[in-house]
């Protein structure tokens, strides 16, 4: 079973304090995303990164910045933290590109991390 | 631009069957996709389309219609833990070959007694 770990379930900050939250996954994946996701919003997505040190903005990219350093491992970083950055954060991992038809590349999802900023 | 259109909630009874709409229109599409999500726990898959028609698995089908950009979730035999929120998700590749998914809002199901 592929598995997505986030690093914590919930989290609380202050304003203007810089936050890491990790995601693992343990399935050799080469596609790591993170999304946020807020009622009536859906999920959105801002980073992924399609492999090691490769990153690609989504649509919601501002105020946020990742690391991919390993495979296994992306890292998303609130450099300082905002209250409207409040929400539940979605890791998720897929493998290779998009190929032909038959090609599912499904998205695994972590647990989320329920992150408050004060 | 991007925009994926789904009902925000649903109600139905226990075994009875539930069609769950999804209307799309995207720059680009290389599949649909369904998850389920209960309330504080991740998004899980349920199915996939890429091609016009219907695809069955189980108490679940999904369809899709490329040309009209719309597809269904369909779901039989309902059961109280099909409550949920079930979201709709289009593939949408970049030129680069990389590819990134767009989800709609999700439609909160409630299945009642």
């Amino acid at each position: 079973d592929v598995k997505v770990t986030q690093s914590s379930r919930y989290l609380v900050k202050r304003t203007g304090e810089k936050v890491f939250l990790e995601c693992v996954q343990d399935m050799d994946h080469e596609n790591m995303f993170w999304y946020r996701q807020d009622p009536g919003l859906g999920l959105r997505l801002i980073y992924f990164s399609y492999d090691v040190k490769m990153k690609e903005k989504g649509d919601i990219p501002e105020g946020y910045s990742v690391s991919r350093e390993k495979k296994e491992r992306f890292s998303l970083i609130l450099e300082s933290a905002s209250t409207n950055q409040t929400s539940m954060y979605l890791c998720a991992s897929s493998s290779g590109l998009a190929g032909g038809r038959e090609s599912k590349n499904i998205q695994y999802f972590g647990a989320g991390t329920r992150l408050s900023v004060l | 631009g991007q925009n994926i259109d789904q009902p925000t909630e649903m109600t139905a009874t226990e075994g009875a069957i539930v069609q769950i709409n999804c209307t799309y229109q995207t720059s680009g599409f290389n599949g649909l996709f369904w998850y389920q999500q209960h309330a504080g726990e991740a998004p899980t898959f349920l199915s996939y389309n890429v091609l016009d028609g219907l695809e069955e698995k189980g108490r679940f089908s999904s369809f899709l219609s490329r040309s009209k950009g719309y597809s269904y979730l369909l779901l039989k035999e309902l059961q109280m833990k099909d409550s949920a929120s079930y979201l709709c998700a289009v593939r949408d590749p970049f030129t680069s070959g990389t590819y990134k998914y767009i989800f709609g809002t999700g439609t909160r199901l409630k299945v009642l007694a």
